[in-house]
């Protein structure tokens, strides 16, 4: 059946490192590709999404480009802020929803 | 206007009870989930509707009874409360899988259930 992995935390940066968190996909159709971000006590929001292959989504500095020969949507941001911190969980929509474990990212001021 | 809103927000009870969690969205979409989240924050989906159809069940004990009296509600009811329920129940919807522009799913702020 369809899976996500991604990259296991807690991830630590400083503010202003560069983040990467991975993720990759398995799916028997051609699904579409999302992050969502979950901030403490609150409920899932979406980051951004990629619907085909070699879309770039992107939303408030972070990126991520559908990657359909590696099945891979990896995270990317240039500069983090401490506001950043959260849980990130990479998902794909095929026939339903399903999401990665989920990966948390500290930044530390 | 919140887009998806489930009901209670915090929700404490004893083992063996039966309680609902109530979930309503304003967006029009014909697709509706409930996910349980553990509290190693891993995400599982636990059933789907369509149109007030289930269309998914994800091996969820038969304590567990998704109810869709119209397209735009959800409810979740359980039965016998465990204390292995407790975890924060989620609520969204989504436009149909057809809608390739606007797949994403809206997720509600979370029902915190603790069972002692």
């Amino acid at each position: 059946g369809d899976s996500v992995t991604q990259m296991e935390g807690p991830v630590t940066l400083s503010e202003e490192a560069f983040l990467t968190i991975n993720c990759t996909y398995t799916a028997t159709g051609y699904p579409s590709l999302f992050w969502y971000v979950q901030y403490p006590g609150e409920g899932l929001q979406l980051l951004l999404k990629a619907t085909k292959a070699d879309d770039k989504g992107s939303n408030k500095g972070f990126e991520a480009t559908y990657r359909k020969e590696t099945t891979s949507f990896h995270l990317e941001k240039g500069s983090v802020q401490v506001s950043d911190s959260a849980v990130y969980f990479c998902a794909l929509r095929d026939d339903k929803i399903i999401f990665g474990k989920g990966t948390r990212l500290h930044i530390l001021p | 206007d919140t887009a998806v809103s489930q009901t209670p927000k915090y929700l404490v009870t004893q083992m063996g009870n039966d309680k609902s969690i109530k979930c309503e969205q304003n967006l029009g979409h014909d697709t509706m989930y409930w996910y349980k989240q553990d509290s190693k924050k891993f995400l599982k989906i636990m059933f789907s509707y369509n149109n007030k159809e289930l269309i998914i069940n994800e091996t969820v004990p038969n304590r567990f009874s998704p109810k869709s009296p119209d397209k735009a509600h959800l409810n979740l009811h359980i039965n016998s409360l465990e204390l292995g329920d407790s975890a924060v129940y989620f609520c969204a919807s989504s436009p149909p899988t057809g809608d390739w522009d606007h797949t994403e799913a809206f997720f509600g702020q979370g029902t915190r259930l603790t069972v002692v």
